[in-house]
């Protein structure tokens, strides 16, 4: 069986700060994993996946995530938090059936303060 | 790029109306999927579809169906509304036979049952 667990439910950064948001998985085999964002009365945005091609993933608006098998761990990172990076984050990781179905975290609401 | 078009960004309904949920993706993808997001709870699958006329139960179906006469369209039908559907809807959209490929959401759907 699949599971992600997102280990905050909120996180509050300063305007300039790093962002971390973490994001641990269970898996039975080698997992597909992606980190979505969903701002105010929007749909969700993919950021970045990684589906074992390279440990560090780079993905869009400076975010990167890097997937750690002895940790079963994949979380996000950011050098330097913008106002606009305020908005829910969801650590995902693929079902690894026919058709993607997806297995969510219960998501990581980001705050950033001026 | 990927268009996931939901019709309606917000909708009133009342107790025991059959309501309907269009979703129209652009890009000849086979999987399509319907969510409902609520506060607390994440997000959570209802159903989703693999092929034109066919249908898989998700997480949560009761209370709900859907209709998939055309590959491009994909529909979400309350049968008769409750006060307990009242929730944020999000469509989505996958190639078929690619479970690395991430999904693609539209905006969403704001229901309110009254």
């Amino acid at each position: 069986a699949q599971s992600v667990t997102q280990l905050d439910s909120h996180v509050s950064v300063s305007e300039g700060t790093p962002v971390l948001l973490r994001c641990n998985y269970s898996s039975s085999y080698s997992p597909s994993l992606f980190w979505y964002v969903q701002h105010p009365n929007k749909g969700l945005q993919l950021l970045l996946k990684y589906t074992s091609a390279a440990t560090l993933v780079k993905g869009i608006n400076g975010f990167e995530a890097e997937f750690k098998k002895s940790e079963t761990s994949f979380h996000l990172t950011k050098p330097s938090a913008h106002m606009s990076d305020a908005a829910e984050y969801f650590c995902i990781v693929s079902g690894g059936n026919q058709g993607g179905k997806l297995i969510f975290g219960q998501g990581t609401e980001l705050s950033v303060k001026p | 790029d990927v268009k996931v078009t939901q019709s309606s960004r917000y909708l009133v309904k009342r107790t025991g109306e059959k309501v309907f949920l269009e979703c129209v993706q652009d890009m000849d993808h086979e999987n399509m999927f319907w969510y409902r997001q609520d506060p607390g709870l994440g997000l959570r699958l209802i159903y989703f579809s693999y092929d034109v006329k066919m249908k898989e139960k998700g997480d949560i179906p009761e209370g709900y169906s859907v209709s998939r006469e055309k590959k491009e369209r994909f529909s979400l039908i309350l049968e008769s509304a409750s006060t307990n559907q009242t929730s944020m809807y999000l469509c989505a959209s996958t190639l078929g036979g690619a479970p690395l490929e991430p999904q693609h959401f539209g905006d969403g759907t704001r229901l309110s049952i009254l």
